[in-house]
């Protein structure tokens, strides 16, 4: 059982559109949760962090977060095509190790 | 400053060369990380420092010996690699420290694209 699924999408949304991005973990005792942008051939930039349920809102982009489904989420408000790139998200359980999803590629049409 | 520097940036090497990859950040950080991450895969967990002290390690092969020289530096020295190790190499950080929220955030360095011909 994979520790962290995110659909791979490719995901397309149109220019000034919500895309909403999801993602399950397995882990019940995990207590943090990020979000990465990654552009191609960069490495991964943290734009959210959450760590309690609800949600947690910075410019266009809202993380929400629910234990008890095990599930996390990232909306991007009035998408730009600069937001295309892959979203990982990653999982810290009590210790030092972060578990990454496979990532989902968005893509924002103009 | 949430900066995490890395070099060199691009590194071609044959497979009997021995070389070595760096990582440094001044934010006081004391876990490090060493991620190796191939194209289109997520980021893939090599090596954990904590508190210059290695306490994870995910089954990496010898080929690959990380050192923490101290607090805020971070080596990977390669030797004998295999063309399949040819990958984008990531070092992270973060607080380390038992606490709660914000000090758990893992900021990544550039990253150094590894060749092995």
């Amino acid at each position: 059982q994979k520790e962290v699924e995110q659909n791979s999408g490719p995901l397309s949304v149109p220019e000034g559109a919500i895309a909403s991005l999801n993602c399950t973990y397995s882990d019940r005792g995990s207590q943090s949760f990020f979000w990465y942008r990654q552009y191609s051939g960069k490495s991964p930039e943290l734009i959210m962090s959450i760590y309690s349920n609800g949600d947690k809102e910075d410019g266009r982009f809202t993380a929400q977060l629910n234990k008890a489904s095990q599930y996390v989420s990232l909306l991007i408000r009035d998408s730009q095509p600069s937001d295309s790139a892959t979203y990982l998200c990653a999982v810290k359980n009590t210790g030092n190790q972060f578990y990454f999803g496979t990532g989902t590629s968005l893509t924002v049409i103009p | 400053d949430t900066e995490v520097t890395q070099t060199p940036k691009h590194l071609v090497m044959g497979m009997t060369n021995k070389k070595s990859l760096k990582c440094e950040q001044h934010m006081g950080h004391r876990a490090m990380y060493w991620y190796k991450q191939k194209a289109k895969k997520p980021p893939e967990l090599m090596f954990v420092y904590s508190y210059e002290k290695l306490s994870i390690n995910e089954s990496v092969p010898s080929r690959f010996s990380p050192e923490c020289p101290n607090s805020s530096l971070l080596n990977l020295h390669l030797h004998a690699l295999q063309p399949e190790d040819s990958a984008l190499y990531l070092c992270a950080s973060r607080f380390g420290a038992p606490l709660a929220g914000e000090y758990n955030e893992q900021f990544f360095g550039p990253g150094t694209r590894l060749t092995v011909l």
